[in-house]
């Protein structure tokens, strides 16, 4: 089993949609969760950065951590076409552990 | 843009030439990461400095690279004598000294070796 799992999709949606990205982990010593965008041949953009269990909302953006299940998700209100892009999630552990682990990316399709 | 900067952004080599590539990070951030990313997965780590200390290399990181970061601020990657499988995008990313802190990802480097 992998420490972290992400359905690769894509996963198409018509434009407005609520889009749920979502991704497991098996290392229960994560504590630090992001989530990042990547479009094409581009760089991963930090859109989330959350600490242990709980909500944190920004904007159109709300990510989940579910540290009983080991569940992550990112909810996308109102989703535009320019949302289009793979979605990373990535964990950390606490402490001076420095290395992040990266989902391999869900890749999200927002039609107009 | 004070946002993380590297140069090239593609770069086409024949196999066994050497190749480097430059990462400027933030300004204000100690912490500078380099990560290999090829099509369809997420990024691998590679390895980070702490300043201009190298404090941690992945087994992915062969004999054949090596990374620098002489005076604290921009970081180069190099590859000897390049493969095949070295195809890849080669992203660097920074951060704040506080173990805690995000990465910030610049565009990544892509390496097509012929």
């Amino acid at each position: 089993q992998k420490e972290v799992e992400q359905d690769p999709g894509p996963l198409s949606v018509p434009e407005g949609a609520i889009v749920s990205l979502n991704c497991t982990y098996s290392n229960s010593a994560f504590q630090y969760f992001m989530w990042y965008r990547q479009y094409s041949r581009k760089g991963p953009e930090l859109l989330m950065y959350t600490y242990s269990s709980g909500n944190k909302e920004d904007g159109r953006f709300t990510a989940q951590v579910d540290k009983s299940s080991k569940y992550i998700s990112l909810f996308i209100r109102d989703s535009q076409p320019s949302d289009s892009a793979t979605y990373l999630c990535a964990m950390k552990e606490g402490g001076q552990g420095f290395s992040f682990i990266f989902g391999k990316g869900t890749r999200l399709l927002v039609k107009p | 843009d004070t946002g993380v900067s590297q140069d090239p952004r593609h770069k086409i080599t024949k196999r066994g030439q050497n190749v480097t590539f430059r990462c400027d990070p933030i300004s204000e951030h100690n912490r500078l990461y380099w990560y290999r990313q090829t099509l369809g997965q997420g990024p691998e780590f590679l390895t980070y400095f702490q300043n201009e200390a190298q404090l941690e290399k992945s087994r992915l990181l062969s004999d054949r690279f090596s990374a620098e970061r002489p005076k604290g601020s921009f970081s180069t990657l190099e590859i000897q004598r390049t493969e095949q499988g070295d195809s890849a995008m080669y992203l660097c990313a920074s951060s704040l000294s506080d173990s805690d802190q995000p990465q910030h990802f610049g565009d990544g480097t892509r390496l097509s070796i012929l």
